[in-house]
């Protein structure tokens, strides 16, 4: 079983819809939790960071985290085609941990 | 600030070839990593450093080496390219290793 766990979709959604990408993860000690964006041909940058168990807001963006279930998602509100990208999810544990990603296209 | 910056962008190699894909970060950070990252498989953790001088294996060291001379430097060297070894590689610092990762722009190597 993979450490991180993340649906590599491709996952394509209509403008102004509601995004949510999800990863699941093994091991309970882990405690920092991230979200990464890269677009094509690029290097990935953070878009989210979480401590804690629950939800992060920063504008359209909303990281959750539920510890119990060992479940982060991401959701993305009015999803715009320049959120078009790969989205990663990663964890700390030591050295950080990333998901395959998800490849999501936002079609106008 | 440059950030983490990667030289070269691309590169062709034969098998049984050797290289060295650079790597400077102009943010005094202590932490170095470098990362291969392949088609629907994430990023894979090759080495890290975590100060001048010091390394350690990632996931995946094989095949690779690499020095950390300097708070700034980090370069990674293939010594006998192999086809298996034909990935994107990223390098990436940060100031702790629960932090924030900055990364660079990526090497596309290709190994024929």
């Amino acid at each position: 079983q993979k450490e991180v766990e993340q649906d590599p979709g491709p996952l394509s959604v209509p403008e102004g819809a509601i995004v949510s990408l999800n990863c699941t993860y093994s091991n309970s000690a882990f405690q920092y939790f991230m979200w990464y964006r890269q677009y094509s041909r690029k290097g990935p940058e953070l878009l989210m960071y979480t401590y804690s168990s629950g939800n992060k807001e920063d504008g359209r963006f909303t990281a959750q985290v539920d510890k119990s279930s060992k479940y982060i998602s991401l959701f993305i509100r009015d999803s715009q085609p320049s959120d078009s990208a790969t989205y990663l999810c990663a964890t700390v544990l030591g050295d950080m941990r990333f998901g395959a990603g998800t490849r999501l296209t936002v079609k106008p | 600030n440059a950030g983490v910056t990667q030289t070269p962008k691309f590169r062709i190699l034969k098998i049984g070839q050797s290289m060295t894909l650079q790597c400077t970060q102009d943010m005094n950070h202590n932490y170095m990593y470098w990362y291969r990252q392949d088609p629907g498989m994430g990023l894979k953790l090759i080495y890290y450093s975590v100060g001048a001088g010091i390394t350690d294996k990632g996931e995946v060291p094989n095949g690779y080496n690499v020095s950390r001379s300097t708070t700034e430097d980090f370069p990674l060297r293939l010594e006998l390219a192999a086809p298996s070894q034909t990935s994107v590689y990223f390098c990436a610092s940060s100031d702790r290793n629960y932090n924030e990762q900055f990364f660079g722009p990526g090497t596309r190597l290709t190994v024929l």
